[in-house]
């Protein structure tokens, strides 16, 4: 069974340095086809893609938040890690983690962490 | 970026109805469309995937069309338990996945 859990601070300041991190279990970030993303949703909003990360460490970021992000792997520990520099109040948003699948036409996100809630404020 | 829009945003149905959203994709992504549904509180369930692929243990009564730049969402009998928000995700340009806006699906 796989399950995915977000952790990270619940309450960020403006410019700080956001950092979350998803704790895996039922799969290997190593296996063929697997990755790991962080996807956001602020309250009331559509589903914002934020980054991936692939079992090869081949990494990808949404273009307009690219200069903000780093994601990486910790194949060992079962953990990717998300960063997000100088947060802002419109950063305020529920964050996921969610298990990708990439096999030919198959990519996707099939399971979902529970998702955290980060609010940014002073 | 390829940019997803959903219709409608909004609607009301009743259990039993059969209702459909549509999905149109800026450029053509072939198959690689994803349909999502998500409750308040809770995160996005995959139901669709690769634009008509049934995820292991969804109804029967979810299905999904389409190619290139248009797709739908059908269900066929709406339950109680299927009003929620849909949302597609194409997969096609995986250096920019992008989300449609969502169709929240209500009880009329």
């Amino acid at each position: 069974q796989i399950t995915l859990k977000e952790s990270g601070p619940t309450l960020v300041k403006p410019t700080q340095t956001l950092t979350l991190t998803c704790t895996f279990s039922g799969f290997s970030l190593s296996t063929s086809g697997v990755g790991v993303g962080w996807i956001r949703q602020p309250p009331g909003k559509a589903l914002e893609w934020l980054a991936l990360i692939y079992w090869d460490d081949d990494k990808r970021y949404s273009p307009s938040l690219k200069s903000r992000l780093t994601i990486t792997k910790d194949t060992s520990k079962n953990q990717v890690v998300l960063t997000m520099t100088n947060m802002d109040p419109v950063d305020t948003a529920t964050y996921y983690c969610a298990h990708h699948l990439w096999f030919g036409e198959l990519s996707a996100f099939d399971i979902w962490g529970q998702g955290t809630m980060v609010t940014v404020s002073s | 970026d390829i940019q997803m829009t959903q219709s409608p945003s909004s609607l009301s149905a009743s259990v039993g109805d059969r209702v459909t959203i549509t999905c149109r994709a800026s450029q053509s992504i072939s198959s690689y469309l994803n349909w999502y549904q998500q409750k308040p509180g809770k995160a996005p369930k995959l139901l669709i995937y690769a634009a008509s692929s049934l995820q292991s243990g969804v109804p029967s009564r979810f299905s999904g069309s389409g190619s290139g730049t248009d797709f739908t969402l059908t269900i066929s009998s709406l339950q109680p338990e299927d009003f929620a928000t849909y949302y597609c995700q194409q997969s096609y340009s995986t250096l920019a996945i992008t989300f449609g806006q969502g169709t929240r699906l209500e009880i009329k």
